[in-house]
């Protein structure tokens, strides 16, 4: 079983949708977490902490639930340039990174 | 964020030759620097892990002897991928954290090609 499991999709939406992603840890000692967005043959970019008060940027809200080890990425209103690979990540406490494979949107006029 | 400069961002290389890819924390002093490297449509996989002045740590199944890792200060870290061949040509990206981080800041990448 992978560390970080997410949904690979892909999600295929139109403009404007509401579109949700999930994500699952096995490591209890996995510390922080993050959603990085990477675009085609570019860095992963990181998109938002995710805390288990929930955060909110914009149209983006991530939510975390450590008692069940998982985590959420909420997008809203969805535009042509959210088309990306989003990826989930948990971090220990010494900054080591464990992805998941990321889950493909696509977002369509 | 933090800065982490990457360099080269592109390199293509002829089989058994070698190639050094940097890593620099511009801003901050990494203690820790991490390599990863990612096939394509794969998610990024951790190489190894390089603390300041000691041995790397590798993962399972990644080879010492042709990933060298040398994190010689608090803000270089050197990935050299030794006699390379076609099957090593991949995305290679590092990234960095300091002392009390638990976030990680990433370099751009290196994408290898080898021909």
């Amino acid at each position: 079983r992978k560390e970080v499991e997410q949904d690979p999709g892909p999600f295929n939406v139109p403009e404007g949708a509401t579109v949700a992603f999930n994500c699952t840890y096995s490591n209890s000692a996995s510390q922080s977490f993050f959603w990085y967005r990477q675009d085609c043959r570019k860095e992963p970019k990181l998109l938002m902490s995710v805390y288990s008060s929930g955060n909110e940027d914009g149209r983006f809200t991530a939510q975390l639930n450590r008692a069940s080890q998982y985590i959420s990425l909420l997008i809203r209103d969805s535009k042509l340039s959210d088309s990306a690979t989003y990826l989930c990540v948990a971090n220990t406490n010494a900054g080591k990174s464990t992805f998941g494979d990321g889950t493909t949107l696509t977002v369509k006029p | 964020g933090a800065v982490v400069s990457q360099h080269p961002s592109r390199v293509i290389c002829k089989s058994g030759t070698s190639v050094k890819i940097e890593c620099r924390s511009l801003d901050f002093q990494a203690t820790t620097m991490f390599w990863y490297r990612q096939f394509p449509k794969k998610s990024l996989m951790l190489m190894a892990t390089s603390n300041e002045g000691s041995k790397a740590t590798y993962e399972q199944g990644v080879e010492k002897d042709k990933f060298l890792i040398n994190h010689a200060s608090l803000t270089l870290s050197t990935l050299t991928v030794t006699s390379a061949h076609p099957e090593d040509s991949s995305f290679y990206i590092c990234s960095a954290s300091g002392m009390r981080d638990t976030e990680a800041f990433f370099g751009q990448g290196t994408r290898l090609t080898v021909v």
